[in-house]
C-alpha cells in the first residue's frame, strides 16, 4: 500500500518568512495529494490540493508542487504570519474510476511562527 | 451550511469497557469516513462507507471495533473491548463524492483509556 513520509516534523519560522514542508510517497499510481492544515484542538481543513496531472498550484500564499519522477510533493507558504501557526498533514491516494480510493496521510508537520 | 457533528466530545473509560461514537456528516453527503488519530500522528482511515454500503475497512481491527450507517445518514463507531492503545482522537469526515472531492471534518472524539 501507499507510504507517505513528511519532513519536517516541526518547523520554526519568523514572521514574513517562508516555510517548506516536503512530502514522498512511494506508490507511483497516486494521483491526487491534498494537504490539510490542523489548528491545536481543531479540527482538519482542506487548505489545497493537486492532481498528478499539474505540476504546480497557487493559492494565494500558499503553493503545492507535484513531482511525479521522484514521487514527492511539497507545500510552501510565503510571507508567513502567526495565523499560519498548525499542523500541516500531507496526503496522497491512487483514485480510479472504478475504485474509492483511502487518503494516506503523512506524520504531520507543526509550524510555528513567531512574530 | 451546517458542518460534520459527533458526539460526545470527549470519553474517558477503563480498558476493556466499551464505547461508542456518533457522527452525524453534511447533509447530501454520500461517502462518510471514520478515522484515528493518536497523538503525533497523522489521521489513519478506518472505514469508509458509500450511503450505507462498506467501500473500505481493511484497516479496521474487526475483532474489537465495528461501525454502521444503517440508514445512509449518521454512522455509529464501536470499540468493545477498548484496550490502552485505543487513546486517540476518533474523527468523522464525509464528501459528497469521491476521496477526491474535499472531506470535512467533524471535531472529533477524544477517547483516553485508563
Amino acid at each position: 500500500g501507499e507510504n507517505v513520509e513528511q519532513h519536517p516534523s516541526t518547523l520554526s519560522v519568523q514572521e514574513g518568512d517562508s516555510a517548506v514542508i516536503k512530502c514522498t510517497y512511494s506508490d507511483s499510481a497516486s494521483n491526487y495529494f491534498p494537504w490539510y492544515k490542523q489548528e491545536l484542538g481543531k479540527r482538519p481543513q482542506l487548505i489545497i490540493d493537486i492532481r498528478s496531472n499539474v505540476g504546480e498550484k497557487k493559492d494565494q500564499r500558499i503553493a503545492v508542487t507535484l513531482n511525479k519522477t521522484a514521487k514527492h510533493f511539497s507545500l510552501h507558504i510565503t510571507e508567513t504570519q502567526p495565523e499560519d501557526s498548525a499542523v500541516y498533514f500531507c496526503a496522497a491516494v491512487q483514485m480510479t474510476t472504478d475504485s474509492w480510493g483511502k487518503l494516506q496521510f503523512g506524520a504531520g508537520t507543526q509550524v510555528v511562527v513567531t512574530p | 451550511e451546517a458542518g460534520v457533528a459527533q458526539s460526545p466530545r470527549y470519553k474517558i473509560i477503563e480498558k476493556r469497557q466499551s464505547v461508542a461514537f456518533w457522527c452525524n456528516p453534511i447533509s447530501g453527503h454520500a461517502t462518510l469516513y471514520w478515522y484515528q488519530q493518536i497523538l503525533g500522528q497523522g489521521p489513519k482511515l478506518l472505514i469508509q462507507f458509500q450511503n450505507n454500503g462498506v467501500v473500505d475497512d481493511s484497516q479496521l481491527p474487526k475483532d474489537r471495533f465495528s461501525a454502521e450507517r444503517l440508514k445512509g445518514v449518521d454512522s455509529t463507531l464501536k470499540i468493545q473491548p477498548a484496550k490502552l492503545e485505543d487513546s486517540a482522537v476518533y474523527l468523522c469526515a464525509s464528501s459528497l463524492g469521491s476521496v477526491q472531492e474535499t472531506q470535512y471534518f467533524g471535531p472529533g472524539t477524544r477517547l483516553l483509556v485508563l
